[in-house]
């Protein structure tokens, strides 16, 4: 499986941009992207998915780099329900599965 | 959009006793599901993957005796935890999933084990 890494924390202001970054340099060419959140004590929330281009929907924005070993979540306007742990996952294809393997995911809390 | 639905939200039993938990999706049927468990302030850990009609196949360290799961419709899958042991209390979750709807969570079960 290809792993990912992200930093552990972050703080953001309400109201700032969040960018939220990935590593995931052993990704394969047909292995998306995406990105859940959760928040305490619920089940994870889709947020937002991609290949290899820039992806947009009304919660936030996903970009790739060109080699695709690194991306990038964008909560444009944060605000304090946004305060969650945030999980960059790289899926696996169908020949392994289709499983979504989380790792530990940034923990990112959004201040007043 | 899809939803799935996970029951009970909390369960406490008693030590070897049985706990089953559901997993429904309501408006899609669901290619797969996955269990996953997840320990206080860590990660989810993925435990299975479920097809329709199929054995599950468990990851790498997980007792499929101990996890039983069925897979009996592509709308429902059922993990029991048999033999209860207060090291299994946790946070047990649900995915159905199913392309174009994706990967779609439940809310959880919080199983304590006393």
């Amino acid at each position: 499986d290809a792993k990912t890494t992200q930093p552990p924390s972050m703080d953001c202001a309400e109201g700032r941009a969040a960018n939220l970054p990935c590593n995931h340099s052993t990704i394969s060419g047909n292995e998306y992207v995406y990105w859940y959140r959760q928040i305490h004590s619920q089940g994870p929330q889709y947020i937002i998915h991609g290949l290899k281009n820039n992806e947009t929907n009304e919660m936030a924005s996903l970009i790739i780099t060109e080699d695709r070993k690194s991306s990038t979540l964008i909560l444009p306007h944060a605000t304090l329900r946004d305060t969650a742990v945030y999980y960059c996952i790289v899926r696996v294809g169908i020949t392994a599965g289709n499983k979504l393997t989380f790792g530990g995911g940034t923990r990112v809390l959004v201040k007043p | 959009g899809a939803v799935v639905s996970q029951h009970p939200s909390w369960v406490i039993c008693k030590s070897g006793t049985s706990v089953k938990i559901e997993c429904r999706s309501l408006d899609f049927q669901a290619t797969t599901m996955f269990w996953y468990r997840q320990f206080p302030k860590q990660s989810l850990m993925l435990m299975a993957t479920s097809n329709e009609g199929s054995k599950a196949t468990y990851e790498q360290g997980v007792e499929k005796d101990k996890f039983l799961i069925n897979h009996a419709s592509l709308t429902l899958s059922t993990l029991t935890v048999t033999s209860a042991h207060p090291e299994d209390s946790s946070f047990y979750i649900c995915s159905a999933h199913r392309d174009p709807y994706g990967y779609t969570f439940g809310s959880g079960t919080r199983l304590t084990v006393v």
